[in-house]
């Protein structure tokens, strides 16, 4: 099955500060995505890219920027955190337009 | 605005009951449709895909998609308590990379 590692699991911080968020998978898949979901609730796509170095903005990129150094590593910042930021964000990669998303287990956002 | 529409929000089915879900696209570009399946506390994995017109099943699940209305929807047959989750319609069109959710279908299987 597809690996797709999400770090921190958790994270707590604090209003105004800079969070970064990592995604790492070894699965040799060109498309890569970051999604947050509130408490209930379906995923909100944010970015999204299909190659290394390219970054493509979602349904709600304010607030967070994106970087693809590699095709493995797919990393979601937020610059100046907000309370409305928390959440817990969802890192997933797939290997074609058609094919299944490969979600990794979740960072758990609190911004306080 | 949400692009993928899904109902009911929440449903309530009893052990070995029928459970069926909806859900439309407001996007004409759509082209593919997925269901994911949630558990509590867990990451969204597949249930099943859908491209063509038509029906597909896998076991106690069937999956119907209309694209013309787009409009599909999933039927889960002798539901077990073990299906209660939060079901994620997921669809993206044939010239974009983007796929987008749903906000979900909380399902309830009551032994």
């Amino acid at each position: 099955e597809a690996a797709v590692t999400q770090s921190p699991r958790s994270k707590v911080a604090v209003t105004g500060g800079k969070v970064t968020l990592s995604c790492h998978q070894t699965n040799n898949h060109d498309y890569m995505y970051w999604y947050r979901q509130d408490t209930g609730h379906g995923l909100r796509l944010i970015h999204y890219s299909y190659v290394a170095d390219s970054t493509e903005k979602g349904d709600i990129p304010d607030g967070y920027k994106a970087s693809r150094p590699s095709q493995e590593n797919f990393s979601l910042i937020l610059e100046l955190a907000s309370l409305s930021q928390t959440a817990v964000y969802f890192c997933a990669s797939s290997g074609h337009s058609q094919n299944t998303l490969y979600f990794g287990a979740g960072t758990r956002l609190s911004v306080l | 605005q949400q692009k993928v529409q899904q109902s009911p929000e929440s449903l309530i089915v009893p052990e070995g009951g029928m459970a069926s879900l909806n859900c439309t696209s407001s996007d004409r570009n759509v082209d593919y449709f997925w269901w994911y399946r949630q558990h509590s506390g867990k990451s969204p994995k597949m249930l099943m895909s859908i491209f063509s017109n038509g029906e597909k099943e896998e076991g106690r699940f069937t999956v119907h998609l209309n694209k013309a209305s787009l409009h599909t929807s999933l039927h889960i047959r002798d539901s077990q308590p073990s299906d209660s989750a939060l079901y994620l319609c997921a669809a993206s069109d044939t010239n974009a990379y983007k796929v987008i959710f749903g906000k979900g279908t909380h399902l309830h299987v009551l032994p």
